[in-house]
This record gives structure tokens, sequence and C-alpha cells, in this order.
């Protein structure tokens, strides 16, 4: 099926390690995001790929680093993972200047 | 950033329609509405958007007030499957992917039988 997919999907992390969240679209989209979700609040922007080659802070991009790799894919990088970054995160690209977003079914890090 | 106003909770009964309220009072003349949703467990996934008419797709309808100020998402027969949180968002679409998706809290829609 077409999409967003994010691997992998659930990560348990102690204080100190790193580790790569990976991401892929098969949509052909310029655009992609990374967004994390803490509990009973909405997504916030870390980081964002406008087209392959850029790359732009988001909110909060303290703490993390991203990568595009090609036109499919973008990674999200903790160099070393604090339990503050315990959260859901979600992978989603789109069309430059398009409206709809689509959004991966997320990776859930426990940082321990 | 236009920021937007959304109630934090509604519930509804299935099988009725659901009208889910979305203020805007500082919205500027580019900005577009658009409405996600987040099912339990999911990723966000797109429903409706628009600028200035009503607009009407396979899975809800969008009302937009004539000043712009609010806005209404209508489900028109609610199921058990509709019940998610629903994002109300502004975007100047005419700004690329620069301007991106900033979300609120939304509307914990509840679904009752």
């Amino acid at each position: 099926n077409a999409g967003v997919t994010q691997t992998p999907k659930f990560q348990v992390l102690k204080t100190g390690q790193s580790m790569t969240l990976q991401c892929a679209q098969d949509m052909n989209h310029n655009s992609m995001y990374w967004y994390r979700q803490d509990p009973g609040m909405g997504l916030r922007l870390i980081y964002y790929s406008a087209s392959e080659g850029t790359t732009d802070k988001g909110e909060v991009p303290n703490g993390y680093n991203v990568s595009r790799l090609n036109k499919r894919e973008f990674s999200l990088r903790l160099e070393s993972a604090a339990p503050s970054q315990t959260s859901v995160y979600f992978c989603a690209s789109s069309e430059r200047d398009s409206y709809g977003y689509t959004f991966g079914s997320g990776t859930r890090l426990t940082v321990v | 950033d236009a920021k937007t106003t959304q109630p934090n909770s509604m519930e509804s009964n299935e099988e009725e329609p659901v009208h889910l309220p979305c203020n805007h009072s500082t919205i500027s003349g580019t900005d577009y509405i658009h409405w996600y949703r987040q099912l339990p467990s999911q990723g966000p996934e797109y429903v409706i958007h628009g600028l200035t008419s009503n607009v009407n797709n396979r899975m809800a309808s969008l009302a937009i007030a004539e000043d712009r100020k609010s806005s209404t998402l209508i489900l028109h027969r609610a199921t058990l499957r509709d019940a998610a949180v629903y994002y109300c968002i502004l975007r100047d679409d005419y700004g690329g992917a620069t301007n991106k998706l900033i979300f609120g809290t939304g509307t914990l829609l509840a679904v009752q039988p």
C-alpha cells in the first residue's frame, strides 16, 4: 500500500544511547516532516525537509538531527537520548504547495 | 501564526450529525482552514480543507462563516469509527512547504452507540 512507513514501531532506550528513526514514503512527495506527540497534547514539529537536499528546524529541534537521504527517505537521529524525549514520533510527507499531509503510523519511543 | 480555538471534547450519538466548531478570529486572507483527525493509536489523517466557500467530500463537509472568523466541520452521520481527536489548523497554502501544519490540542469526539 502506498504511504509513509516508519521503523521501528516501538523502541526502548537507556539515557545517553543513540538511535535513528527511519521514515520512507513511496508517493514521490517533495516535502517530509518529523513531529512528536506527548500524552494529551497535539503534535509538535521537530524538523522538516521542503525538498531533497534541504532541512530546516521546526518548533522543538533541540536534541535531534535529521538527514534527507534521498527523495523517499527522511531520518531522525537522537544522539544522546534523554527521558524528556519519551514520546510518539510521527513522520509525514506532502507535495510541495499541496494541502494534504500523509502521516505514518508512528514510533513509540521510551527513554529510561 | 494565526491560532484556532476548539472545544476540548464533544459527544455524539451514532448515526446522528455532528457539528465540530472552530474559531479563528485572527485568520489572514491567505490562510486555508484545514481539518485533520487522529484515531486512537494512529497518525493524523487529512479530512478536508477550504478557503472561503463551503466544501464537501466523502468524509465530511466544511462550513465557513462569511467573515471567515469561524468554521464548522460537519460529519453527516457519525459512526463509532469517527471517534477521534479532530484538529482545526490554519495554513497559508501559498507559502508552500515552508508554511507547516501547526497542531493544537483539538477536539476529542466521543460517539455513543
